[in-house]
């Protein structure tokens, strides 16, 4: 069975300091793997995606994430957090073939000044 | 280029009553989707679309309904309003459905049935 799991329902930092959101997944076939940010009464929004292409991917805004397939993991990690930085992040899983779209529970950010 | 638009942005419903949630996108895409979020659940399949005409159950159907008339518009229909459809909907496109794909959002409906 596929499934996504994203390993803390809230995250806080402070401002400055690294950011890590942590994604597992499990799946029989070759996944494509997103995270999506969600700001406060907003639409999700990409922020990167893993094709099989390079395993290291950078997105918007600094963040980047590594999928591993031996760990089954694709972390979203950034060096320096902004206040702007503070939503809601959504780990996608899309299986081979496309037709199912798996979306984690989500992981609240929170930033501190 | 409006991508994804999605109206009313709030709406607060009677039990028993119905609404249509409107969604329109403007790139042309095929694929079209709706979702529903709840707190902690993550986005949860409602119907989608592969093209005009042509419409198919998610995950959560029940209680809802869809037509797609067109390839700009999707629009959700709620028959007899539960409290328990009280969330956050969420429509979605793509130009295909496949791996390279991302998904445009909108900016979401929030609905309190009371």
């Amino acid at each position: 069975a596929q499934s996504v799991t994203q390993l803390d329902s809230h995250v806080s930092v402070s401002e400055g300091t690294p950011v890590l959101l942590r994604c597992n997944y499990s799946s029989s076939y070759s996944p494509s793997l997103f995270w999506y940010v969600q700001h406060p009464n907003k639409g999700l929004q990409l922020l990167l995606k893993y094709t099989s292409a390079a395993t290291l991917v950078k997105g918007i805004n600094g963040f980047e994430a590594e999928f591993k397939k031996s760990e089954t993991s694709f972390h979203l990690t950034k060096p320096s957090a902004h206040m702007s930085d503070a939503a809601e992040y959504f780990c996608v899983v899309i299986i081979t073939g496309g037709f199912k779209t798996i979306f984690g529970a989500g992981t609240r950010l929170f930033v501190k000044a | 280029n409006a991508g994804v638009t999605q109206t009313p942005k709030f709406r607060i419903l009677k039990i028993g009553q119905s609404m249509t949630l409107q969604c329109t996108q403007d790139m042309n895409h095929n694929y079209m989707y709706w979702y529903r979020q709840d707190p902690g659940m993550g986005l949860k399949l409602i119907y989608y679309s592969v093209g005009a005409g042509i419409t198919d159950k998610g995950e959560v159907p029940n209680g809802y309904n869809v037509s797609r008339s067109t390839t700009e518009d999707f629009p959700l229909r709620l028959e007899l309003a539960a409290p328990s459809q009280t969330s956050v909907y969420f429509c979605a496109s793509t130009y295909q459905q496949g791996k390279d794909y991302g998904y445009t959002f909108g900016s979401g409906t929030r609905l309190t049935v009371v």
